[in-house]
């Protein structure tokens, strides 16, 4: 069973423009949602989280949205530089819990 | 350096075949975590080890797969007789205490290629 539905597989993006990368869960119980940037070689790291009692949270230019009754929740990515073409993922857990519980990734590509 | 390590970086080996992966957390993180990335998918949770605890091998595939973690500072993943589907990306993470809303720190991974 996959608790964690992200879309898309894969993002073109034209440099300066937005990427959006969504993300769906199934856990009522989820309740801190983490994204998290692999370049090629590299393990992921983490890039921004968010926790339900708000509905955004910007760092920079990330973004992300959140939308409780939908259970979904989204990376915007503003002025999308080439730098940051790589997988990213999202991933969400439980209170207490210590498993991640992440989405298949979305591998981004920023075209100059 | 101050990051996880992993070796060996890449490791090709016959099925059938035994093969150990090694993990060097952060100095003083008590909490880390084996997870398995195959080609297309997220990461698929293996082992949690939090301090002196005993682990939480719930994430292990099959009983060929087991893991250890010495004076509660190197670990290392030992998959017995490989098989082709194991071939994937093991990626090892520590975190300074248990709990994933702590965050989880990856190393580089280890490539494994079943024959």
């Amino acid at each position: 069973q996959q608790q964690v539905k992200q879309s898309p597989q894969s993002l073109i993006v034209q440099k300066g423009g937005i990427s959006i990368i969504n993300c769906a869960y199934e856990n009522t119980a989820f309740d801190y949602f983490p994204w998290y940037q692999q370049f090629p070689g590299k393990g992921p790291a983490l890039l921004i989280a968010i926790r339900p009692d708000v509905s955004e949270k910007k760092e920079g230019r990330f973004t992300i949205s959140f939308n409780k009754s939908a259970k979904q929740f989204s990376l915007h990515i503003m002025d999308s530089q080439p730098g940051d073409s790589a997988t990213y993922f999202c991933a969400a857990t439980g209170a207490g819990s210590y498993q991640l519980t992440f989405g298949k990734g979305t591998k981004l590509s920023v075209i100059p | 350096g101050a990051g996880v390590s992993q070796s060996p970086s890449n490791k090709v080996t016959e099925k059938g075949k035994d093969v150990e992966l090694r993990c060097d957390p952060i100095s003083g993180h008590t909490a880390l975590y084996w997870y398995r990335q195959s080609l297309g998918q997220g990461l698929e949770f293996l082992i949690y080890f939090q301090g002196n605890s005993a682990p939480d091998k719930s994430g292990l595939p099959s009983d060929r797969f087991s893991a250890e973690r010495t004076g509660g500072s190197v670990s290392t993943l030992t998959i017995q007789r490989t098989q082709q589907e194991d071939s994937a990306v093991y990626l090892c993470a520590s975190s300074l205490v248990g709990g994933s809303v702590n965050e989880q720190f990856f190393g580089p991974g280890t490539r494994l290629t079943v024959l």
